[in-house]
């Protein structure tokens, strides 16, 4: 079956521009994640939805971002007057359910760079 | 705060080769951890442990957990050049968002 599906897969913007980056979780998951994952690290959580709630939004590095999942399935994370820093792979991944020993299935990326 | 630290950072071998990958991990209310392989951008599924003691074995990778000293590790025997990656290993926070290691870059040459 499908799995988790991200686009762009690559996004180059200037600084100080607004960006959208869009996942698609796989069918029937509930639970939707993002993460950051800078050069040489490992993915750091931005904010995760069970459902069409945000249910933890404690990793969104500030009021720049933000993300909607209206339907409960399709995600958009948003990114405002973004800056150099903002470049990074962010990553999205789907659970059926959320909890702790739910495996998360890991989109491929899109690859933002701010110039 | 919980904390997932891998070593080594980075690892170069020859093909036929075992590797040991290295997991230590701080974390309140464990329930599981979980081990990852990045070639490019999507890291993929490859185990996850929760009870102390049984290795899990797919193939030629292995994994097993250590709950009293707090750490995993990950084998990998006769190693392909296919193997080359990053491992990342991460452990769930208040049930549900994931902590990750830095991770290990594994090389293996032809």
């Amino acid at each position: 079956g499908a799995g988790v599906s991200q686009t762009p897969s690559n996004k180059v913007t200037e600084k100080g521009k607004y960006v959208e980056l869009r996942c698609d979780p796989i069918s029937g998951h509930t639970a939707l994640y993002w993460y950051r994952q800078s050069l040489g690290q490992g993915p750091e959580f931005l904010i995760y939805f069970q459902g069409t709630g945000a249910a933890d939004d404690s990793g969104l590095p500030n009021d720049r971002f933000f993300a909607v999942r209206p339907e409960g399935s399709v995600s958009t994370l948003k990114i405002q007057r973004t800056e150099r820093g903002d470049s990074a792979v962010y990553l999205c991944a789907s659970s059926f359910i959320a909890g702790g020993t739910d495996t998360q299935y890991f989109g491929p990326g899109t690859r933002l760079t701010v110039l | 705060e919980d904390k997932v630290v891998q070593s080594p950072l980075s690892l170069v071998v020859h093909e036929g080769d075992t590797v040991t990958l290295n997991c230590s991990y701080e974390v309140t209310n464990f329930r599981s951890l979980l081990w990852y392989k990045q070639e490019k951008k999507a890291p993929t599924f490859l185990f996850m442990l929760t009870s102390s003691g049984i290795e899990k074995k797919s193939g030629r990778l292995s994994s097993i957990l250590d709950k009293k000293e707090l750490f995993s590790i990950l084998n990998i025997t006769a190693t392909q050049t296919g193997d080359s990656a990053v491992y990342l290993c991460a452990v769930p926070y208040a049930g549900n968002m994931l902590t990750f290691g830095g991770g290990t870059r594994l090389m293996v040459k032809p």
